[in-house]
């Protein structure tokens, strides 16, 4: 089992449309999840962190599952904007290494 | 300020060539890291530096040698690349292990090697 796997996509959606991605993680012991974002060509941006109690910005809520291992990203009323590769990033417990997901693409079209 | 600086942004260099990547950052985190990236792919770890010293090696090629000379900057050397070391180069940095802030990475060098 990978330690971070997530759907690669696309995901192919209607501008106004909500979309949700999974990541599921491996290591019970991880603390810290989050959510980058990556356009083509340029360096991954974060998006938002994942806290226990879920959290939300904007248009963005990410939601965090211990007992199942997984945290979701879900977008709302999506924009052409939002197009991008969406990365799930969760930490190595007790080193300082991140763990990438593959990333999930996202278009969202006119 | 809240950014991490990579130089060059583009590098064209040949097999024979020696050349470096140079990462800064002003932010006072005590981890810097080395990312590559290949079109499609998510980022791939090659180093970790903590507290300015080596703590993560990811099995890389001699042919890429990391430098910290100080705790905001992070060299990447390089010494006879091959055409598949061709990729995007990212530099990151974060403030502490376990924490809730992630990374900050530069923008990155696009590395062609011909």
């Amino acid at each position: 089992r990978k330690e971070v796997e997530q759907d690669p996509g696309p995901f192919n959606v209607p501008e106004g449309a909500t979309v949700a991605f999974n990541c599921t993680y491996s290591n019970s012991a991880s603390q810290s999840f989050f959510w980058y974002r990556q356009d083509c060509r340029k360096e991954p941006k974060l998006l938002m962190s994942v806290y226990s109690s879920g959290n939300e910005d904007g248009r963005f809520t990410a939601q965090l599952n211990r007992a199942s291992q997984y945290i979701s990203l879900l977008i709302r009323d999506s924009k052409l904007s939002d197009s991008a590769t969406y990365l799930c990033v969760v930490n190595s417990p007790g080193t300082y290494k991140y763990i990438f997901g593959t990333g999930t693409r996202l278009k969202v079209l006119a | 300020d809240t950014e991490v600086t990579q130089t060059p942004k583009h590098l064209v260099m040949g097999m024979t060539n020696k050349k470096s990547l140079k990462c800064e950052q002003h932010m006072g985190h005590r981890a810097m890291y080395w990312y590559k990236q290949k079109a499609k792919k998510p980022p791939e770890l090659m180093f970790v530096y903590s507290y300015e010293k080596l703590s993560i090696n990811e099995s890389v090629p001699s042919r890429f040698s990391p430098e910290c000379p100080n705790s905001s900057l992070l060299n990447l050397h390089l010494h006879a690349l091959q055409p598949e070391d061709s990729a995007l180069y990212l530099c990151a940095s974060s403030q502490r292990r376990d924490n809730n802030y992630g990374y900050t990475f530069g923008s990155g060098t696009r590395l062609t090697v011909v």
